[in-house]
């Protein structure tokens, strides 16, 4: 079975410091691993997305996530938080040798970007 | 990158009338699409996949006589809310797949039954 865990309701960082979302993942195969960015009473946009080769991915709006097998890991991180991120994050798993298989999402973590 | 478009993107209907909301993939052809319901401050639940040309799959606990799927083409799949009621009220927001892996979704739609 797959599951996705994001240990943090909510994160609260000031603005220019960087910022770290945290999201843990288990799957019974080899992962693909998806962040997605929620802005009130909107749908999912991507951020970004690991499906092989190297372990720091980069995405939008200055966005990466780095995979870490060995801790089951995909935390996302940004060097210098904009108070334009706050919004609400998913971490999403699916094994990629589950082509039918829907993504599971983890439960979202609140990001607040102070002044 | 995939568009997504959702129609409409908010109504208010009276308590057991239908409703029906619309899925599209604009510049990309997706024989996958997925509907999920969002309660506030929760995550997404899977309601059902919506394959095209054939049946969608829901999953447990989803009425699929409550919610009907058609997906009846490459870039349409519509979720119909039957005999809505107050507890019916939700973001419901689609996505589609686009190769092997990424889910583009949705802006959602919000509805509210009274």
């Amino acid at each position: 079975a797959q599951s996705v865990a994001q240990p943090e309701d909510q994160v609260n960082v000031a603005e220019g410091n960087p910022l770290t979302v945290k999201c843990t993942y288990s799957v019974s195969g080899n992962p693909y691993l998806f962040w997605y960015v929620q802005y009130p009473n909107r749908g999912l946009q991507f951020l970004l997305k690991y499906i092989t080769g190297d372990n720091l991915v980069k995405g939008s709006y200055g966005f990466e996530a780095e995979f870490n097998k060995s801790q089951t890991s995909f935390h996302l991180k940004k060097p210098s938080a904009l108070v334009s991120d706050s919004a609400l994050y998913f971490c999403a798993v699916r094994d990629i040798h589950n082509y039918g298989q829907n993504f599971v999402f983890g439960p979202g973590t609140r990001l607040s970007v102070l002044p | 990158g995939a568009v997504v478009s959702q129609h409409p993107s908010w109504v208010i209907c009276k308590s057991g009338t239908s409703v029906k909301i619309e899925c599209r993939s604009l510049d990309f052809q997706a024989t996958t699409m997925f509907w999920y319901r969002q309660f506030p401050k929760q995550s997404l639940m899977l309601m059902a996949t919506s394959n095209e040309g054939s049946k969608a799959t829901y999953e447990q606990g989803v009425e699929k006589d409550k919610f009907l799927i058609n997906h009846a083409s490459l870039t349409l799949s519509t979720l119909t809310v039957t005999s809505a009621h107050p507890e019916d009220s939700s973001f419901y927001i689609c996505s589609a797949r686009a190769g092997e892996d990424t889910q583009y979704f949705g802006p959602g739609t919000r509805l509210t039954v009274l």
